[in-house]
């Protein structure tokens, strides 16, 4: 009955490669987000998702792209991986008209070799 | 534009001891002010929040937060500390617009201690 979930939770890989973190919520939000935090542990939004349409964007390399096959899902695909982008990824999600009261996932630990 | 300064990054009280988490937040908008707590290798769990209504909030686990706007602070309790209270915490702030842009920005987070 998990209500917000990542898949995976460990991810390490090689410089240059491409990899995806899913995100699911069955919490019936219509709203999802991406977050990065970083090794000093600093938490930034990097994307907000609401019914499959994209309502927040920020400063994020276009090699980062989200996709939202539904409401329920939000998947994060990162292309040619740097060593930058080494960090915990965090899922959430809200109702819209909620939006400040997010749910967050468990986070998916990236580690760019 | 908005943010939260949380002071001390890390913070060490004897178990049994108040706990005091420190953040002032700046913004142009009346905020809602949140307090998340991350256990190690887990996720953000909400704790308690501020939404403009009393100014006196309780959380989760014996924790409280107090707004004061002339001080533009929202401070974390707990009357006494728990082992289990190690863990990271982070104050954030938004401005409640309901349009679905909210960004939540949150503080740079204060590692608990709990000294047994």
């Amino acid at each position: 009955d998990t209500a917000v979930s990542q898949t995976p939770k460990y991810l390490v890989t090689q410089m240059g490669n491409d990899k995806s973190i899913k995100c699911e919520q069955n919490l019936g939000h219509d709203t999802m987000y991406w977050y990065k935090q970083d090794s000093k542990k600093f938490l930034k939004i990097m994307f907000s998702y609401n019914n499959k349409e994209l309502i927040i964007n920020e400063t994020v390399p276009n090699r980062f792209s989200p996709k939202s096959p539904d409401k329920a899902h939000l998947n994060l695909h990162i292309n040619s991986l740097e060593l930058g982008d080494s960090a915990v990824y965090f899922c959430a999600s809200s109702h819209l008209t909620s939006a400040h009261l997010q749910y967050f996932g468990p986070g998916t630990r990236l580690t760019v070799l | 534009a908005q943010s939260v300064t949380q002071l001390g990054s890390h913070v060490s009280v004897s178990e049994g001891a108040l706990v005091l988490l420190r953040c002032n937040y700046s913004s142009s908008v009346p905020p809602y002010l949140f307090w998340y707590v991350q256990y190690p290798n887990q996720g953000l769990q909400l704790l308690l929040k501020y939404t403009s209504a009393a100014t006196l909030v309780k959380g989760i686990n014996g924790f409280e937060a107090e707004f004061k706007k002339s001080e533009t602070s929202f401070h974390l309790t707990k009357p006494s500390a728990h082992m289990s209270d190690a863990a990271e915490y982070f104050c954030a702030v938004t401005q409640g617009s309901n349009f679905g842009n909210e960004k939540l920005t949150f503080g740079t987070g204060t590692r608990l201690t709990i000294i047994p």
